[in-house]
């Protein structure tokens, strides 16, 4: 069974902080996607990555894959109240119709 | 009309209910999506369709029965539920297959009494 791990499950700080969140699995995956889900809402996709090593930047957000394909890596800088949300990792198998694999999701909230 | 849309979204039924979730998506997409979001575990896949044939069955108890009438539309039938079925379940739909970006609905709590 593939299980992705996201550390740290919780995570409350002040604006202006950087912070760090990962995703770890002992599966190799053809692509990582991170989520962004806020209460009341299904999850918004922010990133996708494919190929070992990449990075990828999206204003004060830098995401990570890393080079054997089997861990990520999302860190905000300076993150702000609205950064606020459940962060998801998914795993992607690279088949015909795109089955999948959450991580365990990370509860991120930035105080004002 | 926003991209993809679930109704109810908030259901209350009892242990001999019958009650259906209803997805709809406004993408044009081939592929849609259940999936079972619970407290404290990740978010879970059910089924998936593609062109309106299921080729996804993640184990899912028979007392969930899927329907795909056409690409635009999905539900999920519920009966004889049981407490532990209590959970957010979001629709999803995607048009590309592999490393395609799935989009979601708000999803429809449901709790089981």
């Amino acid at each position: 069974t593939q299980l992705l791990e996201q550390s740290p499950q919780f995570l409350s700080i002040q604006e202006g902080e950087n912070l760090t969140v990962y995703c770890n699995s002992s599966s190799v995956f053809s692509s990582l996607q991170w989520y962004r889900q806020e209460p009341g809402e299904g999850p918004v996709l922010l990133v996708t990555v494919v190929t070992g090593g990449e990075v990828k930047k999206l204003k004060r957000l830098t995401f990570q894959f890393g080079d054997a394909r089997k861990d990520s890596s999302l860190h905000i800088t300076a993150a702000q109240p609205g950064d606020t949300g459940l962060y998801l990792c998914a795993g992607g198998d690279g088949g015909a119709t795109n089955k999948l694999i959450f991580g365990t999701g990370t509860l991120l909230a930035v105080q004002p | 009309e926003t991209g993809v849309t679930q109704t109810p979204r908030h259901l209350v039924m009892g242990m001999t209910n019958k009650k259906s979730l209803k997805c709809e998506q406004h993408l044009g997409h081939n592929a849609m999506y259940w999936y079972k979001q619970s407290a404290k575990k990740p978010l879970e896949l059910m089924f998936v369709y593609n062109f309106k044939e299921q080729t996804e069955n993640n184990s899912v108890p028979s007392r969930f029965s899927p329907e795909c009438p056409n690409s635009s539309h999905l539900f999920l039938h519920l009966h004889t539920l049981q407490p532990e079925d209590s959970a957010l379940y979001l629709c999803a739909s995607s048009q590309d297959g592999a490393n395609g970006e799935l989009f979601f609905g708000e999803g429809s709590r449901l709790t089981v009494l």
